[in-house]
């Protein structure tokens, strides 16, 4: 049974180019959010997808986009790329959106460096 | 807004002994769910303990257990017998009410175990 996961491992870019980061999400799940974690931090809620809407969002600039595909698959695209950005950027998949009572399973994440 | 805080920084224990980190939460709400998840220097998050809001007994995972103190919005981890692997950051993370699976994670705690 596939866990959650997420490509590519390790990703440099530059100021101003942009970037898509991809997520698989656990067998069966529904719903994937993603997480930024800066160095030495807890991560932040960037965004969240179910039935390939998103649900809820943090507190990011329109910058940062996303998507859902029908397989459940996610994408999450970063345009007009920050110092800031650099960060790891973790997916975490669940069942039943709506339903806090259901644990979050989270991949090893996409290591973004920004140049 | 829910805000979670962990006023450990770091912790250190000796290999088979017992150690506690802390964390408290500040919530309006009064349905949500506790979480503690480990993230060893392989990047993923792991849940370690979930405990919810409702349930007055304390949950308790093997060799993780919590002290639960509702009223205090508080919310330890205690690791007994702790081994080498336990070594990593540790996260407290909350998610309840309209937050639909939207975590708040703490700063996090690193624990370092020492042979």
């Amino acid at each position: 049974d596939a866990g959650v996961t997420q490509s590519p491992t390790h990703l440099i870019k530059t100021r101003g180019q942009q970037v898509t980061l991809r997520c698989s999400p656990k067998s069966g799940h529904d719903t994937v959010s993603w997480y930024q974690q800066a160095l030495g931090q807890g991560p932040q809620f960037i965004f969240q997808y179910y039935e390939e809407e998103e649900r809820q969002r943090g507190n990011f600039p329109d910058r940062f986009s996303g998507h859902q595909f029908p397989n459940y698959s996610s994408e999450l695209n970063v345009n007009a790329l920050l110092l800031g950005d650099s960060a790891l950027y973790l997916c975490a998949s669940s069942l039943a959106w709506g339903n806090s009572n259901q644990p979050q399973h989270f991949g090893d994440g996409t290591r973004l460096s920004i140049l | 807004a829910q805000t979670v805080t962990q006023s450990q920084p770091e912790m250190s224990v000796q290999e088979a002994e017992t150690v506690t980190l802390s964390c408290t939460y500040d919530t309006s709400e009064s349905d949500y769910y506790l979480f503690w998840y480990k993230q060893p220097p392989s990047r993923q998050m792991i849940l370690v303990i979930r405990q919810e809001a409702y349930k007055q007994q304390n949950a308790t995972e093997n060799r993780f257990s919590v002290n639960f103190q509702k009223a205090a919005k508080s919310f330890s981890l205690k690791i007994s017998d702790s081994q080498l692997g336990d070594a990593a950051m540790y996260f407290c993370a909350w998610v309840g009410g309209t937050s639909y699976g939207k975590l708040t994670f703490g700063q996090g705690t690193i624990l370092t175990v020492h042979p």
